[in-house]
């Protein structure tokens, strides 16, 4: 089974600070992708990346970005946080090139921004 | 436009009933197509995939109507388990992106 990690469940943070958001997949896939989810709003894309140190944005890039260093590993961070970036943040691999390989979550990451 | 647009419900039924969602996309270069569940504070899993020709595990049957740019879920005999939202979600040629309707709430009732 893909397994993807994320590495907080729960964060609880300041107006203003940096914020890291990791996540990890073992099943060698190419793609990776940052989500938000809230109510009555959905999942919306934040930034995806297709391989070692691409990137590229999605829908509401603004106020983060993300570093894809190794292959497995694909990090969000929000340069300065404010309170409507308050969100269920999840993090998603797919392989690469297969129009029906589909998305496989991690667990999310339940952010308060104060 | 939203890209894909799914009735948010509720859907109450009682045990052993039968129910459909359905769900629209707009962007008819569409590729590939997946229903997903999410129960309360999780994230979504995968429930299955939506071929061509229709496919169905267990209870469930999803089908794609590309005329109609619809793909749709049917849950035959519902559980109490099964009460969750419901995500579906389409994979556009143009990139490696997802889109997904915003949930289609089911709670089953005893």
């Amino acid at each position: 089974d893909v397994k993807v990690t994320q590495s907080s469940r729960y964060l609880v943070k300041r107006t203003g600070e940096k914020v890291f958001l990791e996540c990890v997949q073992d099943m060698d896939h190419e793609n990776m992708f940052w989500y938000r989810q809230d109510p009555g709003l959905g999942l919306r894309l934040i930034y995806f990346s297709y391989d070692v140190k691409m990137k590229e944005k999605g829908d509401i890039p603004e106020g983060y970005s993300v570093s894809r260093e190794k292959k497995e590993r694909f990090s969000l961070i929000l340069e300065s946080a404010s309170t409507n970036q308050t969100s269920m943040y999840l993090c998603a691999s797919s392989l690469f090139a297969s129009y029906n390989s589909p998305l496989h979550f991690g667990n999310g990451t339940r952010l308060t921004v104060t | 436009r939203k890209e894909v647009e799914q009735d948010p419900g509720p859907f109450n039924v009682p045990e052993g009933a039968t129910v459909a969602f359905n769900c629209t996309y707009s962007n008819s270069a569409s590729q590939s197509f997946f229903w997903y569940r999410q129960d309360c504070r999780k994230e979504p899993k995968l429930l299955m995939s939506v071929y061509s020709s229709g496919n169905e595990d267990g209870r469930f049957t999803a089908q794609l109507n590309r005329a109609s740019q619809y793909i749709s879920l049917l849950i035959r005999d519902s559980k109490l388990s099964d009460s969750a939202t419901y995500l579906c979600a389409v994979n556009i040629e143009s990139g490696n992106q997802f889109y997904f309707g915003t949930g289609t709430s089911l709670t089953v009732i005893p």
